[in-house]
């Protein structure tokens, strides 16, 4: 699976969107773009995931570029409970019976 | 979404002695599970694979006779530390794979194991 890079950190002001960027320079075209959310002390929650195409669901929206190579994560309207550690990861295919390669990710701070 | 229990959420034990960790989807039947351990301020490793009713894919550096994973059913999976030492204190954490229609793994809510 590709490589992904993420800023170690970013904040946030309540109520304002969180824009989370990925790099994924090295993607293949058989791979797609993940992301989960880690609270303190929890179990990671999945967020969303892309190939091509950008995505948006209750949560969150996935901005793919054109090449594949980067990605950004948006949370519209950030809350102080959206605070946790944001994971990229790129892995082949989207069932879900292929291993998960968690990297450092980006710890998220909302603040008032 | 579908949901997964872990079970104890939290144990401390002796060094020496063994903690079996549970790992159950509640609401589908998961053909793959996975086991991961998470230190402080660290991201989370992933420590083997486990398929209904084969044999743990381990990974590199994990030592198999340490940490026994047994998944019996569909539902349900262990992971016992066996011989337990200090530094295997840390937060253990399985997720579920394989259901149909979904996209997504689905993570239980951790264990954290303390060694004395």
């Amino acid at each position: 699976d590709a490589k992904t890079t993420q800023p170690p950190s970013m904040d946030c002001a309540e109520g304002r969107a969180a824009n989370l960027p990925c790099n994924h320079s090295t993607i293949s075209g058989n791979e797609y773009v993940y992301w989960y959310r880690q609270i303190h002390s929890q179990g990671p929650q999945y967020i969303i995931h892309g190939l091509k195409n950008n995505e948006t669901n209750e949560m969150a929206s996935l901005i793919i570029t054109e090449d594949r190579k980067s990605s950004t994560l948006i949370l519209p309207h950030a809350t102080l409970r959206d605070t946790a550690v944001y994971y990229c990861i790129v892995r082949v295919g989207s069932g879900t019976a292929s291993k998960l390669t968690f990297g450092t990710g980006t710890r998220l701070q909302v603040t008032l | 979404g579908a949901v997964v229990s872990q079970h104890p959420s939290r144990v401390i034990c002796k060094s020496g002695t063994s903690v079996k960790i549970e790992c159950r989807s509640l609401d589908f039947q998961a053909t793959t599970m996975f086991w991961y351990r998470q230190f402080p301020k660290q991201s989370l490793m992933l420590m083997a694979t486990s398929n209904e009713g084969s044999k743990a894919t381990y990974e590199q550096g994990v030592e198999k006779d340490k940490f026994l994973i047994n998944h019996a059913s569909l539902t349900l999976s262990t992971l016992t530390v066996t011989s337990a030492h200090p530094e295997d204190s840390s937060f253990y954490i399985c997720s579920a794979g394989g259901q149909e229609g979904y996209n997504e793994q689905f993570f239980g809510p951790g264990t954290r194991l303390t060694v004395l």
